[in-house]
């Protein structure tokens, strides 16, 4: 499709597991982000990649949080030893370029931690 | 810091009832401010966008203006429908080469036929 495109849409752990999320962005955009959106929240950023470059990781809670982008297009969030409060709905928006361009957002995945 | 404040939910309304949910802003420099909105069981969507002051973003019959004066960007809409029901996001970005958006909580519409 045309769209960003996340996977999986529902991932359910234990605590204290790894969990890896991955997005799609659209064919050709430079500008990758990552959000965290509790439940009844905004989404919160976490971090941003321009191609394969990490410039801004500011909104990483912890270091248990860890994003790539080796290639510049595709990207995996990956979060070691999870935590209950690591469940909320995590979103990937592509853009672009730099500058007043749009971001559009993947449908998320829904992260329960149990 | 950049915050954005929205009006607390959720909102019922009645079918062609006419709309308002406020967005407040604080920012440094001159941000760029939407509205995105999320349909049930779907992603963000941008609705409107509004890059200067006392600019007017607008699509669907959904309208907002950049008030800088009053650092707000209200979302209106004449008159709504049953499939406006959805939760809606105000946000910022702030300007030059800044990239992260910065959201309101979000409230969430119901429209009543």
């Amino acid at each position: 499709g045309a769209g960003v495109s996340q996977s999986p849409r529902y991932k359910v752990a234990k605590r204290g597991q790894d969990v890896a999320l991955r997005c799609d962005p659209i064919s050709g955009h430079v500008s990758l982000f990552w959000y965290q959106q509790a439940l009844g929240q905004g989404p919160e950023f976490l971090t941003y990649f321009q191609n394969e470059a990490q410039l801004d990781k500011s909104g990483l809670p912890s270091d248990r949080f860890f994003a790539e982008r080796p290639e510049g297009s595709v990207s995996t969030l990956k979060i070691q030893r999870t935590q209950q409060e690591d469940s909320a709905v995590y979103l990937c928006a592509s853009s672009l370029a730099v500058g007043n361009q749009p971001q559009h957002f993947g449908d998320g995945t829904r992260l329960s931690i149990l | 810091g950049n915050s954005v404040t929205q009006m607390e939910g959720p909102v019922t309304l009645s079918e062609e009832a006419f709309l308002t949910i406020n967005c407040t802003y604080t920012a440094t420099g001159y941000p760029s401010l939407f509205w995105y909105v999320q349909y049930p069981g779907e992603g963000l969507q941008l609705l409107l966008k509004a890059t200067k002051a006392d600019d007017k973003g607008s699509n669907k019959g959904f309208e907002a203006t950049y008030r800088k004066e009053t650092t707000s960007f209200h979302l209106e809409k004449g008159s709504v429908q049953v499939s406006d029901s959805a939760v809606y996001f105000c946000a910022l970005r702030r300007g030059q080469g800044a990239q992260k958006l910065v959201f309101g909580q979000g409230t969430r519409l119901t429209i009543n036929p």
